[in-house]
This record gives structure tokens, C-alpha cells and sequence, in this order.
């Protein structure tokens, strides 16, 4: 059974860090894509990051360029999202993601998540 | 960034109703375009991607159809199960947008 769990999450004042893990399970992990998906609160949903399976190409939405940076370690089929120079508007739930792989491609949809881990960036 | 427009943004029906959510997008996706189920405290679900090709385990009853800007989603028959929000996806270019999305409440 595959199975995505996010952990890392809490309370962070705006300008400091915070990493999210998610460790992985039930799949082969380093044959995927994974990404990070974000909802703040009572709204929708909005995609964050994206890594590649072997981890040499990584994507970002634009907002959060420079500032958050997306990373895994195949070994522990573990997720990475280490968050710098928080905001307020950062505040959200943060989906960990696997990228929909058929075998041969690799496609832009998100086909298990976690449950997700929230982030409030307050003071 | 391709904007997806979903309507309604709200919609009430009784169970054993057929109902469809719509979603335009700003320019052309060439039929990549996913739709997801999220029920209240919980995670999306993959429902249709590609516009049309239902996800593996998603009951038969969901069906997706569409073109160019304009896609729809389509439940027939709704059951208990399927009173939640659902959302549409950009697959085709960055950002990978999504939809505000759709609750669908019971009547």
C-alpha cells in the first residue's frame, strides 16, 4: 500500500526556516517524481515544488523561488521541503505528492498524497 | 500562467442526481487536465486525467470530457460518498494550476 506521511510542521515566525519531511512507503520511491502541494485554509489547492526521480531537475512555483528548496534522499525514500525567509501568506497545509508515472511516462498530475502537515507563520 | 475557472462554485443535489462541474482554462491545455475529490480534514484524490481516462479503483460513475479551454466533470447517480469538493487541474504547463474549486453539498 503506498504510503506518503508528512511530518515537520508548526508554529514559525515570519523570516525564520522550517524543513518538512515525508517519508515514503509501499512504492518504489526512486522511481518517481515527488512534489509538494499547498492549501491554505479554507481555500484551494496550490502546487509548490516539484523533483525530479533522481533528483537532477527540480521545479518551483515563483513565489516561493529563492526561498524554499525541494530535495530527497532515495536511500531513506524520504521527501524534502526546507522553507527559508517565511511569510505570512506561506501559511498552509503542505501536501507531500507523487507525480502520476505510467511506466513510461511521467506526468503532471499528483496520484497518492499524504495527509498533509500545517504550517502558520505568525508572530 | 494558464488560469483555470471553475463553475459552480457551489452545488446542491440529492442522491441519485447526475451533476457536472465545468472548468475553463485561459488558453488551450491539449487535454491534460486532471480532477480530484477532496472530502473535509482529508487529502485529494485522483479522480480523471488526461480529461477523460479514469484514475484506477474511481467508480465508473465519474466521467470526464472536453477539449481545448472547456472540460467538465460529470457524476451520475451521486451517492453518499460523493458529497465533497472537487477540483481541476493545469497539467500542461507551469505553475500546474488549479481550479478554486466546486463543493458539491446534499440537498
Amino acid at each position: 500500500e503506498v504510503q506518503l506521511v508528512e511530518s515537520g510542521g508548526g508554529l514559525v515566525q515570519p523570516g525564520r526556516s522550517m524543513k518538512l519531511s515525508c517519508a515514503a512507503s509501499g512504492f518504489t520511491f526512486n522511481n518517481y517524481d515527488m512534489a509538494w502541494v499547498c492549501q491554505a485554509p479554507k481555500k484551494g489547492l496550490e502546487w509548490v515544488a516539484t523533483i525530479s526521480y533522481d533528483g537532477s531537475s527540480t521545479y518551483y512555483r515563483d513565489s516561493v523561488k529563492g526561498r524554499f528548496t525541494i530535495s530527497r534522499d532515495n536511500a531513506k525514500s524520504t521527501l524534502y521541503l526546507q522553507m527559508d525567509s517565511l511569510r505570512s501568506e506561506d501559511t498552509a497545509t503542505y501536501y507531500c505528492a507523487r507525480h502520476y508515472y505510467d511506466g513510461t511516462y511521467y506526468y503532471w498530475y499528483f496520484d497518492f498524497w499524504g495527509p498533509g502537515t500545517m504550517v502558520t507563520v505568525s508572530s | 500562467d494558464i488560469q483555470m475557472t471553475q463553475s459552480p462554485a457551489s452545488l446542491s443535489a440529492s442522491l441519485g442526481e447526475t451533476v457536472t462541474i465545468e472548468c475553463l482554462a485561459s488558453e488551450d491545455i491539449y487535454d491534460i487536465l486532471a480532477w480530484y475529490q477532496q472530502k473535509p480534514g482529508k487529502s485529494p484524490q485522483l479522480l480523471i486525467y488526461d480529461a477523460s481516462s479514469l484514475h484506477t479503483g474511481v467508480p465508473s460513475r465519474f466521467s470526464g470530457s472536453g477539449s481545448g479551454t472547456q472540460y467538465s466533470l460529470k457524476i451520475n447517480s451521486l451517492q453518499p460518498e460523493d458529497f465533497a469538493s472537487y477540483y481541476c487541474q493545469n497539467g500542461l504547463s507551469a505553475p500546474r494550476t488549479f481550479g478554486a474549486g466546486t463543493k458539491l453539498e446534499l440537498k
